[in-house]
């Protein structure tokens, strides 16, 4: 089946760094990946549509200054955290689906931890 | 938007089956996917549910009714390595996907 692979899967930073997440899909073109970010005990939230080719959709309340997504290839979304601070430690994921949408999958995910 | 409810926690004996319901209000219905996500994890890709009924898949199947804004996912056979977080999520026609808060599933000896 699809697997898409996120890396790293743990990072920790000092403030005031950017931290750089790949999302790759392996065996599948995805013209389109998602950004979610995971608090402990939480559910996921959306942060924003990666679009192949273009500008990236945000979600409300998402900085896009702040979280800088670029999908230069079919198969390669990046996300990163600029001037990263403490409250931007969390679980970062990505997915995309195949080209029938009928699978839904996910990265590993990325720890970051902002010291 | 969409509006997903889900129970907090469920416990059951191994061996069991355990049914978790997720309701859902949408602006746009698109697709129903069940997760599973163990602590510390990425959530692992259960089921997909579009078209009313169930789907089966080994010891799990997805129930959905479109009409009712209402699915389930059976566990049956429980096993201890069932113990997790399992997630609804609705799709929307932009193919977001929306997610309720979690069911945690304790499976006892």
């Amino acid at each position: 089946g699809a697997v898409v692979s996120q890396h790293p899967s743990r990072v920790i930073c000092k403030s005031g760094t950017s931290v750089k997440i790949e999302c790759r899909s392996l065996d599948f073109q995805a013209t389109t990946m998602f950004w979610y970010r995971q608090f402990p005990k939480q559910s996921l939230m959306l942060m924003a549509t990666s679009n192949e080719g273009s500008k990236a959709t945000y979600e409300q309340g998402v900085e896009k200054d702040k979280f800088l997504i670029n999908h230069a290839s079919l198969t390669l979304s990046t996300l990163t955290v600029t001037s990263a601070h403490p409250e931007d430690s969390s679980f970062y994921i990505c997915s995309a689906s195949n080209l029938q949408g009928t699978e839904a999958f996910f990265g590993q995910g990325t720890r970051l931890t902002v010291v | 938007g969409q509006n997903i409810d889900q129970p907090t926690e469920m416990t059951a004996t191994e061996g069991a089956i355990v049914q978790i319901n997720c309701t859902y209000q949408t602006s746009g219905f698109n697709g129903l996917f069940w997760y599973q996500q163990h602590a510390g994890e990425a959530p692992t890709f259960l089921s997909y549910n579009v078209l009313d009924g169930l789907e089966e898949k080994g010891r799990f199947s997805s129930f959905l009714s479109r009409s009712k804004g209402y699915s389930y996912l059976l566990l049956k056979e429980l096993q201890m390595k069932d113990s997790a977080s399992y997630l609804c999520a609705v799709r929307d026609r932009d193919y977001k996907l929306s997610f309720g808060a979690g069911t945690t599933v304790t499976v006892r000896a």
